[in-house]
């Protein structure tokens, strides 16, 4: 159980263009996701919070209108990299809790963004 | 604010042997969750070990186990009868008030045959 996907593995992509990554809690509802960006050999930075139906929240020096968020059901968010450009190529990795809060989240397997 | 330090960049260990990963951690809350987290070069996170900060009682599940010392802030893994597959890097991590987990820098560990 509390299985997490995310689509697609890898993507590459011209600069300008954008990107959208889904994620998905397979055999529960999640509550509430998180998305992450990781670079390489570096730990999980948390870019935004989001809950099902309501507006994510962004940490601090993650641009909004760069990285869209949308949270539209209990089992699936998707992260926009809206106007990409090679300083957004990135491993981004999502998670997801369930109705049990705060004890533990499930993370999605990442997605390897490649923006030429 | 709070911070979590991972002090050990990298490791090794043989095979078979013990190994103990360190991390401290510096909040002003008495109440929060704290995790050790695998990711190997899968880059899959997977949780390994979880403790809630008002048991007293260290977790153990299989081979892996902490030492969960609150008044130092301190929260360390140990690994015993080090296994290849162990090989990985590991995160330490922790859930305080605001359901956010926050991690370390991480610990690169090494398992030599």
């Amino acid at each position: 159980g509390a299985v997490v996907s995310q689509h697609p593995s890898r993507v590459i992509c011209k600069s300008g263009t954008s990107v959208k990554i889904e994620c998905r809690s397979l055999d529960f509802q999640a509550t509430t996701m998180f998305w992450y960006r990781q670079f390489p050999k570096q730990s999980l930075m948390l870019m935004a919070t989001s809950n099902e139906g309501s507006k994510a929240t962004y940490e601090q020096g993650v641009e909004k209108d760069k990285f869209l968020i949308n949270h539209a059901s209990l089992t699936l968010s998707t992260l926009t990299v809206t106007s990409a450009h090679p300083e957004d190529s990135s491993f981004y990795i999502c998670s997801a809790t369930g109705q049990g809060g705060r004890n533990e989240q499930f993370f999605g397997p990442g997605t390897r963004l490649t923006v030429l | 604010a709070q911070t979590v330090t991972q002090s050990q960049p990298e490791m090794s260990v043989q095979e078979a042997e013990t190994v103990t990963l360190s991390c401290t951690y510096d909040t002003s809350e008495s109440n929060y969750y704290l995790f050790w987290y695998k990711q190997p070069p899968s880059r899959q996170m997977i949780l390994v070990i979880r403790q809630e900060a008002y048991k007293q009682q260290n977790a153990t599940e299989n081979r892996f186990s902490v030492n969960f010392q609150k008044a130092a802030k301190s929260f360390s893994l140990k690994i015993s009868d080090s296994q290849l597959g162990d090989t990985a890097m590991y995160f330490c991590a922790f859930i305080f008030s605001t359901d956010k987990l926050i991690f370390g820098t991480g610990t690169r560990l090494q398992v030599f045959p």
